[in-house]
């Protein structure tokens, strides 16, 4: 079946400007991740969304920062005023949560490389 | 709380030489242990998981890893390395009672010829 994936694959933009990022996940996945991946670093929590739950939001690094998930699937992650230091890859990630909610990974998509100018 | 250590954030290898990549961890739950790797911008993949049905875990591309519980560790390996394996390995911890996941730093493998 198809996999996680995101769009756009890559984008630039110039400082200031806003930006959107998406994520289709896994069909029926009800869990979904966003991470930052900058470089040379590893990943960086940033948003947790579960079912119709209130989002665990504690990883966005500051209020420029916001995200939602329409219908329990598809998932934007917007940027408002860009800033060079947002310039990363930034993930997407999946899950199906089982009976006792463990030993499931993650399956991620190839992520959308951000480089703000 | 959990924590995860990978110990190098480089190894290089020689074609052909078994490899040891090597991640330490810690957590307050009955812990969940996978290892990614992540090609040359690609997303990352999964490579292994530790779910407490057998402590030596095999997974794809003839790598295992072994969970020693009274060392807290989990290293990888694999006995034989392929050029192909030239990329970024993450070690991650999770469990029951928590979606989060911890990853580790990242360690490069270099394959040389």
């Amino acid at each position: 079946g198809a996999g996680v994936s995101q769009s756009p694959s890559n984008k630039v933009t110039e400082k200031g400007k806003d930006v959107e990022l998406r994520c289709d996940p896994i069909s029926g996945h009800t869990a979904l991740y966003w991470y930052r991946q900058s470089l040379g670093q590893g990943l960086e929590f940033l948003i947790y969304f579960q079912g119709n739950s209130a989002p665990d939001k504690s990883g966005l690094p500051s209020d420029r920062f916001s995200a939602e998930r329409t219908g329990g699937s598809v998932s934007t992650l917007t940027i408002q005023r860009t800033q060079q230091e947002d310039s990363a890859v930034y993930l997407c990630a999946s899950r199906n949560l089982i009976a006792d909610n463990s030993y499931n990974e993650q399956f991620f998509g190839p992520g959308t490389r951000l480089t703000v100018l | 709380a959990q924590s995860v250590t990978q110990l190098d954030s480089h190894v290089s290898v020689s074609e052909g030489t078994p490899v040891l990549l090597r991640c330490n961890y810690s957590s307050s739950y009955s812990p969940s242990l996978f290892w990614y790797v992540q090609h040359p911008n690609k997303g990352l993949q999964l490579l292994l998981k530790y779910t407490s049905a057998a402590t030596l875990v095999k997974g794809i591309n003839g790598f295992e890893a072994e969970f020693k519980k009274s060392e807290t560790s989990f290293h990888l390996t694999k006995p034989s390395a392929h050029m192909s394996d030239a990329a970024e390995y993450f070690c991650v911890v999770s469990g029951i009672g928590t979606y989060k996941y911890i990853f580790g730093t990242g360690t490069r493998l270099k394959v040389l010829a």
